[in-house]
């Protein structure tokens, strides 16, 4: 299995513009998970899909943030309009999902810089 | 509120010494406990868990410890390499809760030869 896939691995753009971040969860993998990682928060969670569904959404900063799932095998993470205080590495991270939400696999990343 | 805490951001250890890499919890419903490592420009990695009915797994060079009445757990890796510096991430979740991981800042260690 390629494992959790990411796309773009970096991006970088300007303020106001709108960033769409993508993600290939592991096939069989039913809950999906996006995180941010800045140097001030370390890894916190966003938002959290189990069977194409959110489940939690707290995380989510703000209105300007957006995530959806649209199938099993895909999911994007959109801000629109970005600002520079957004700038960190997303990560997508899959698990088997149900109740055996264990160990979670991590894509590569997307370092984001909005300038 | 951040409920697993890394209090040390960074640590320092001569190559063949031990790493110890400490992690604290809040939330006592908390029954299982990983460690993540984390090299630069990678997603991070699965390394070691445990359960909250252990107090120790051991898996080669790395050793976890739990400590459920101080909500403590540590992360022990000898003897420690270069290869082994990177960021560990330690993180918490409930099982059969459905939630997500939930992770602590990070401790970035540095072997030094």
């Amino acid at each position: 299995d390629a494992g959790v896939i990411q796309s773009p691995r970096h991006e970088v753009t300007e303020m106001g513009q709108e960033v769409t971040l993508r993600c290939k969860p592991i096939s069989g993998h039913n809950s999906l998970f996006w995180y941010r990682q800045t140097m001030m928060r370390g890894l916190e969670l966003l938002i959290y899909f189990n069977n194409n569904v959110p489940i939690d959404d707290s995380g989510m900063p703000e209105d300007r943030f957006s995530a959806k799932m649209p199938n099993a095998s895909f999911s994007t993470l959109k801000i629109q309009p970005s600002e520079p205080r957004d700038s960190a590495v997303y990560f997508c991270a899959s698990s088997p999902g149900g109740t055996e939400n264990t160990e979670a696999f991590f894509g590569q990343g997307t370092r984001l810089t909005v300038v | 509120d951040q409920q697993v805490k890394q209090n040390s951001p960074s640590l320092s250890v001569q190559e063949g010494r031990i790493s110890i890499l400490n992690c604290d919890y809040t939330n006592s419903m908390f029954d299982y406990f990983l460690w993540y490592k984390k090299y630069p420009a990678e997603g991070p990695t699965f390394l070691i868990s445990i359960s909250s009915i252990k107090d120790k797994n051991e898996d080669g060079r790395f050793t976890v410890f739990l400590n459920k009445s101080a909500k403590h757990l540590s992360l022990h890796i000898v003897p420690s390499q270069p290869g082994d510096s990177a960021v560990y991430f330690c993180a918490a979740n409930i099982l059969n809760s459905g939630y997500a991981l939930n992770f602590g800042k990070g401790t970035s260690l540095l072997v030094t030869p």
